[in-house]
Parts: C-alpha cells; structure tokens; sequence
C-alpha cells in the first residue's frame, strides 16, 4: 500500500520554530513537496526535495531522508499568517498525506 | 492573470443527476490534475492529464471521466452523482508532467460539491 503519515496538529508561538514530519510508504518515489492551505482556500506549493538534504525558502525549509522515507518541514519566525493546513506529497501518483493544521498563537 | 479558473464554486446536486465541473487555465500548462478533498482525508487524485489529448486515471477515478480536448480546458464529469461525491473540488495545473508530480503545481479555487 502507499501512506503517508504526519501529525494532525501543531501548536506554536509567534515568533518560535516548527517542525512538521512527514513519513512515507509508497511503491515508488521520486521526491516530496510541502503545499500550504488556508482555511476556505487553494493549496499553495511551497517546497520541493528530490535529493536528500536542506532546501531553503525564506522562512521555510524542508529536509529530505530518501533512505529514512522522511522528511520534514521547518517553518521559522513564525507568524500568525502562517496558521494553515500543511500538506506532504508525494511524487510519482501524488499521493497526499492528510494534513497537519498548524495554530500560531500571539 | 487569472490563472485557474473553476466553475461552478458550489452546487447542490440531486443523485442520479450528471454534472459537469469547469475547469480553465491560461499559463499554457501541459499537465492538469482534478482532486477531491475531504475532512481528514487530504486530497486524492481523481484523473490527470499529461498533455492535451491524453488523460490518465489517479487515486480514486470510479464514478468520473475527463477530457481534454485542448491545452486549456480539463472538465471533470460525474455521469450519476451520489452521496459519497459530495466534497470539494480541486482542479491544478503543472508546467511540465515529465515525471507526474515533480514540477509545481498551481490550483484554482475549489468547486464545493454536494450530491443529495
């Protein structure tokens, strides 16, 4: 079969790091991509990793462990804007997980 | 530029009723895709497809077909909507479909479906 797993919510403070695991199980892979979603909107792209490491947007990282099936992403000074829905994909039958609501408090 | 374009942005369907959703894009985009959301369920890949003329079927095609008859247009049609269509619709395109899933993909708004 083919999963994908990651928390269902988070929590954090303006200002603080986050940290968003993605774990996967699928036939095939070629890399991982991180979608945003606020509530009522579209999903938004924001990264994507085909080869293991750290790629770097602005505020937004995401890491890549093809021999682990893991990735993460990190989001950094964080800010209220930033509370959404978070999505891990899957490359090769964009398989979706199923979201990780984050909460940024003040 | 507009992008995406979907219509309707919600309808209410009786069952056994066909439909119709319209999706449009104006980026000149080879590959487009049609999802389902549900609550707790992420999104699923219905149909894709790669380049005009070609259409492939995703996570969960039973119960819808698609065309594509031109690079801008991907209509997702439901032959005899029930119940458990009802969910949110989601229409994207990608630059490139070279490897499926491997190249940005940008979606419209959303058609908010439900089926009585």
């Amino acid at each position: 079969g083919q999963s994908l797993e990651q928390p269902s919510e988070v929590t954090a403070v303006e200002g603080a790091i986050v940290q968003i695991n993605c774990t996967y199980q699928t036939s095939g892979f070629y890399g991982l991509s991180w979608y945003q979603q606020h509530d009522g909107g579209a999903p938004t792209f924001l990264s994507y990793n085909g080869l293991d490491g750290l790629e770097e947007t602005g505020r937004f990282s995401s890491f890549l462990s093809r021999s682990d099936s893991y990735g993460y992403l990190l989001l950094q000074e964080l800010q209220m804007k930033d509370s959404a829905s978070y999505f891990c994909a899957v490359s090769y039958k964009l398989i979706f997980g199923t979201g990780t609501r984050l909460q940024v408090f003040p | 530029t507009a992008g995406i374009t979907q219509a309707p942005t919600s309808q209410i369907l009786a069952a056994g009723r066909s439909m119709t959703l319209r999706c449009t894009q104006d980026m000149r985009h080879n590959a487009m895709y049609w999802y389902r959301q549900d609550l707790g369920l992420g999104l699923r890949l219905i149909h894709y497809s790669n380049t005009a003329g070609t259409t492939g079927k995703g996570e969960v095609p039973d119960g819808y077909s698609v065309s594509r008859a031109n690079t801008d247009d991907f209509p997702l049609t439901l032959a005899s909507a029930v119940p458990s269509q009802t969910s949110v619709y989601f229409c994207a395109s990608s630059r490139d479909a070279t490897v499926v899933g491997t190249d940005t993909q940008y979606f419209g708004p959303g058609t908010r479906l439900t089926v009585l």
